[in-house]
C-alpha cells in the first residue's frame, strides 16, 4: 500500500524567504505524485504532479519539486516566499487502477512580514 | 472547460437527522467521482469513488453512504447523522485511469452536525 509522510504540520516563514515543504512516499511501484494546495474553506487545487517524465516538476504560482526515488522525496519549493502563499499544502500520491490519491496530513504554512 | 459543483455551501443539522450533498461535473462525460472528508486539523480521508454510473466502492466502513444516478452526479447521503459526520466534504473528479490522472475538486460543503 502507498502512504505519503509530510515532515511538520506548520512551516513559517518570512516573505521572500524559500519555501521548503517536505513530502516522502512509500510505494511498492513507480508512483505518480501530486502537491495541491488548498485555501481557507476552499477546495484544493493543483499545483504540479510528477509522472515519470522530468524528475525536476515546475508548477503554478512558482513552486517546483524535484522526486528523488533514492530518497524517496517529492519535496516542494519556491525560492521567495509571497504572503499570498499561505495555504495549507497537501501531497498525494496515486495508488493506481481507478486512480485514487493517498493524501499526507498536509502542512500549514505562514508566510510573515 | 470543466467544472464542479457541491451544494449546499454550508449546512448545519441536527444529530440523528438525514443528509443529502449532491455533487455535480460539467463539460466531461463518464468521470472517475470521489467524496473526501476532511476533518478538523486532520487530512483528507477518502469516503466513496465511483468508475460509472451505479458502480460505487466504499472505503471507510460508516453510517454514510454514496449514490451515482447519472454520468456526473455524485450523491452522499447518511439515514441518521453522528456528530463525528462534521467535518469538510469535498467531491472530487479525474479522467484518466491508471494512476496518472489528477484529481479536481470542488468548492466543498462545511457540514456541522450538533
Amino acid at each position: 500500500a502507498q502512504s505519503v509522510t509530510q515532515l511538520g504540520s506548520h512551516v513559517s516563514v518570512s516573505e521572500g524567504a524559500l519555501v521548503l515543504l517536505r513530502c516522502n512516499y512509500s510505494s511498492s511501484v513507480p508512483p505518480y505524485l501530486f502537491w495541491y494546495v488548498q485555501y481557507p474553506n476552499q477546495g484544493l487545487q493543483l499545483l504540479l504532479k510528477y509522472t515519470s517524465a522530468a524528475t525536476l516538476v515546475k508548477g503554478i504560482n512558482g513552486f517546483e519539486a524535484e522526486f528523488k526515488k533514492s530518497e524517496t522525496s517529492f519535496h516542494l519549493t519556491k525560492p521567495s516566499a509571497h504572503m499570498s502563499d499561505a495555504a495549507e499544502y497537501f501531497c498525494a500520491v496515486s495508488t493506481g487502477g481507478g486512480n485514487k490519491l493517498t493524501f499526507g496530513t498536509g502542512t500549514q504554512l505562514k508566510v510573515e512580514l | 472547460s470543466q467544472t464542479i459543483h457541491q451544494w449546499p455551501a454550508t449546512l448545519v443539522q441536527p444529530v440523528g437527522s438525514p443528509l443529502s450533498l449532491e455533487c455535480t461535473v460539467e463539460g466531461t462525460s463518464n468521470p472517475n467521482l470521489y467524496w473526501y472528508r476532511q476533518a478538523a486539523g486532520r487530512g483528507l480521508q477518502l469516503l466513496f469513488y465511483s468508475v460509472g454510473i451505479g458502480q460505487i466502492s466504499s472505503e471507510v466502513p460508516q453510517n454514510l453512504s454514496a449514490s451515482r444516478p447519472q454520468d456526473r452526479q455524485f450523491i452522499l447521503s447518511s439515514k441518521k447523522l453522528l456528530l463525528s459526520d462534521s467535518g469538510f466534504y469535498l467531491c472530487a473528479w479525474s479522467v484518466l485511469r491508471g494512476g496518472a490522472g489528477t484529481q479536481y475538486f470542488g468548492p466543498g460543503t462545511r457540514l456541522l452536525v450538533l
